[in-house]
């Protein structure tokens, strides 16, 4: 069973602070991996994507990928009420797992103004 | 320009009815893909097309679900003998390809209740 893991929550931060989300998954043979956004009644949206060893930078968000240690992680910096949702990790399994995308359960993150 | 649609948004049925659930993607997108969250989960993976075949149903809980996509366009996702425990919202997404980076496109998705 191909998983992907990520810490429940909820994650509560203040405004302003930084946001530390992880996710973890166990099919090494996995090539891609995809932050999305889920707003409360909506439905996901990508956020981040990153596909090698180490950081990605785009805006406030900041994605992590360790292949080594099959760990990614988003952080969101200078964060803000509306930042609060459900953040889900997806890991495509590459071309030995058909190119299917596992959605982890989500963390979902409060930002207090 | 338009995103993924799905119809109907809210389908209400009696257990042991058959419901029909359609998706219609980006247009251009070959790759389309149905998923099935619960409450408090993520999406899970039922099925993916690319074009008019399907390259993985791995994920179709059993005989009841079966999808097509007969022009490699609009999708159909169908449950037979609906169960209670069928209800959910049932996501669509489509992407340009399924090279396995390509940024997969949500439906707003449709809610599906078993009485």
């Amino acid at each position: 069973q191909k998983e992907v893991e990520q810490n429940s929550g909820p994650l509560s931060v203040p405004e302003g602070a930084i946001a530390s989300l992880n996710c973890t998954y166990s099919d090494r043979g996995s090539q891609s991996f995809f932050w999305y956004r889920q707003y409360s009644g909506k439905s996901p949206e990508l956020i981040m994507s990153i596909y090698s060893n180490g950081d990605k930078e785009d805006g406030r968000f900041t994605a992590q990928l360790n292949k080594a240690s099959q760990y990614v992680s988003l952080l969101i910096r200078d964060s803000q009420p509306s930042d609060s949702a459900t953040y889900l990790c997806a890991v495509n399994l590459g071309g030995t797992g058909g190119f299917k995308t596992i959605f982890g359960a989500g963390t979902r993150l409060f930002v207090k103004a | 320009g338009a995103g993924v649609s799905q119809t109907p948004s809210n389908k209400v049925t009696e257990k042991g009815k058959y419901v029909e659930l359609r998706c219609d993607p980006i247009s251009g997108h070959t790759a389309l893909y149905w998923y099935r969250q619960s409450l408090g989960q993520g999406p899970e993976f039922l099925i993916y097309f690319q074009g008019t075949g399907a390259a993985d149903d791995s994920g179709l809980p059993n005989d009841r679900f079966f999808a097509v996509r007969p022009e490699g366009s609009v999708s159909t996702l169908k449950i037979q003998r609906t169960e209670r425990g069928d209800s959910a919202v049932y996501l669509c997404a489509s992407s340009r390809g399924t090279g396995g980076r390509e940024t997969q496109y949500f439906g707003p998705g449709t809610r599906l209740l078993v009485l």
